[in-house]
């Protein structure tokens, strides 16, 4: 699967969007690109996926790049409750042995 | 709608003692995950469940390791006499569609700390 590169570290104020962003230049033509946050102490939360098209869910949007070689995950009004490490993955069909990386460690602050 | 739940959410065992760790996946799911995440570490890949067999089992660091799923639903991770290098949050996962759909997210639960003193 894919390598994928993100900051270490982003802070967002209260209220405003937070951007998000992952480069995973090697991606192949099968591989969706799927985002996780994991906040202190509980589980891995799925937050949204997309192959190729532009996605949105009731937590999220996810813009990919034409050339998918990277994508945004948006929250669109972040509160102090998405203070979380933010994990971009792309997966193949394949691989359910989910590889995390450091993720990107996103800091609301009030 | 409800999530994959696990139990307990701690457990502290002495060293050598056995434990059952349990999963709830999502009602439905036919496919279930056991991950470990140690402090400070990513994920570790223990044993795949696609209803009640086991294709996968490669994760699992030792025979101590074993787990089951019945009825395609609850799965009991079960290790036998416990070292202190166990000690990790044991982290179970489902997904409606198991191995080659990657257009089934998996969904985690809270996980069960264990604490092997």
């Amino acid at each position: 699967d894919a390598k994928t590169t993100q900051p270490t570290s982003m802070d967002c104020a209260e209220g405003r969007a937070a951007n998000l962003p992952c480069n995973h230049s090697t991606i192949s033509g099968n591989e969706y690109v799927y985002w996780y946050r994991q906040i202190h102490s509980q589980g891995p939360q799925y937050i949204i996926h997309g192959l190729k098209n532009n996605e949105t869910n009731e937590m999220a949007s996810l813009i990919i790049t034409e050339d998918r070689k990277s994508s945004t995950l948006i929250l669109p009004h972040a509160t102090l409750r998405d203070t979380a490490v933010y994990y971009c993955i792309v997966r193949s069909g394949s691989n359910y042995k989910l590889t995390f990386g450091k993720g990107t460690l996103l800091t609301v602050n009030p | 709608g409800a999530g994959v739940s696990q139990s307990p959410s701690n457990k502290v065992t002495e060293k050598g003692k056995d434990v059952e760790l349990r999963c709830d996946p999502i009602s439905g799911h036919t496919a279930l995950y056991w991950y470990r995440q140690s402090l400070g570490q990513g994920l570790e890949f223990l044993i795949y469940f696609q209803g009640n067999s086991a294709p996968d089992k490669s994760g699992l660091p030792s025979d101590r390791f074993s787990a089951e799923r019945t009825g395609g639903s609850v799965s009991t991770l079960t290790i036998q006499r416990t070292q202190q290098e166990d000690s990790a949050v044991y982290l179970c996962a489902s997904s409606a569609q198991g191995w080659g759909s990657y257009n089934s997210p998996l969904h985690f639960g809270n996980g069960t700390r264990l604490t092997v003193t």
